[in-house]
């Protein structure tokens, strides 16, 4: 019974540089979700996945955030020519069904990023 | 706007106290309500949650939440404080009807430190 993997757990890189982190939610999850969390605040909505639908990217901060996921599987949030502002833990959840209330979310423990 | 509310940036309590967690909610309908807690470099794991029905209630880790439709709150409560409950806590929202983003909205966060 594993949960929702991400990795790495840890990441610290050079502003400008590219970065992919990774997230393997739980088998049979449908939905999958991206978060954000800066430092002392709450989680942000980045992006989800449901299923084969076209995913909800409207959290998104900018177009050099993107992410993909093949099917019900691996996801993969990229961010382009990394700034300061992007250092924070990415999280992602997964849930059996996007837009079911009674399905919780499912995290992981996230990647924190740190953009020197 | 809607939005979710943690007045409460930080929390000190003794070992043994009983301990409130405040959360206020403003959206056009009662959404679906939950707490959530994070400890230092993990996910986030689901305390409780409410959908209808009974106005209390109860979850993991000896916790309650009363829910109260006048005060648009969803407080959340303790008895007596352990010193495993020094973590992070968010109060999040899931809207009750489509057409804004079906997606858990969290507040700032809580931060609860625990004295011996």
């Amino acid at each position: 019974g594993a949960g929702v993997s991400q990795s790495p757990s840890n990441k610290v890189t050079e502003k400008g540089k590219d970065v992919e982190l990774r997230c393997d939610p739980i088998s049979g999850h449908t939905a999958l979700y991206w978060y954000r969390q800066r430092l002392g605040q709450g989680l942000e909505f980045l992006i989800y996945f449901q299923g084969n639908s076209a995913p909800d990217k409207s959290g998104l901060p900018s177009d050099r955030f993107s992410a993909e996921r093949t099917g019900e599987s691996v996801s993969t949030l990229t961010i382009q020519r990394t700034q300061q502002e992007d250092s924070a833990v990415y999280l992602c959840a997964s849930s059996l069904e996007q837009g079911a209330v009674n399905q919780p979310q499912h995290f992981g423990d996230g990647t924190r990023l740190s953009i020197l | 706007a809607q939005s979710v509310t943690q007045p409460d940036i930080h929390i000190t309590v003794s070992e043994g106290a009983s301990l409130e967690l405040r959360c206020n909610y403003s959206y056009g309908a009662t959404p679906y309500l939950f707490w959530y807690v994070q400890s230092p470099g993990q996910g986030l794991q689901l305390l409780l949650k409410y959908f209808s029905g009974d106005t209390l209630v109860q979850g993991i880790k000896g916790f309650e939440a009363e829910f109260k439709r006048s005060q648009s709150s969803f407080n959340l409560r303790k008895p007596s404080v352990h010193w495993s409950d020094a973590a992070e806590y968010f109060c999040a929202v899931f809207p009750l009807f489509s057409g804004s983003a079906r997606q858990l909205t969290f507040g700032s966060g809580t931060q609860l430190t625990v004295l011996p």
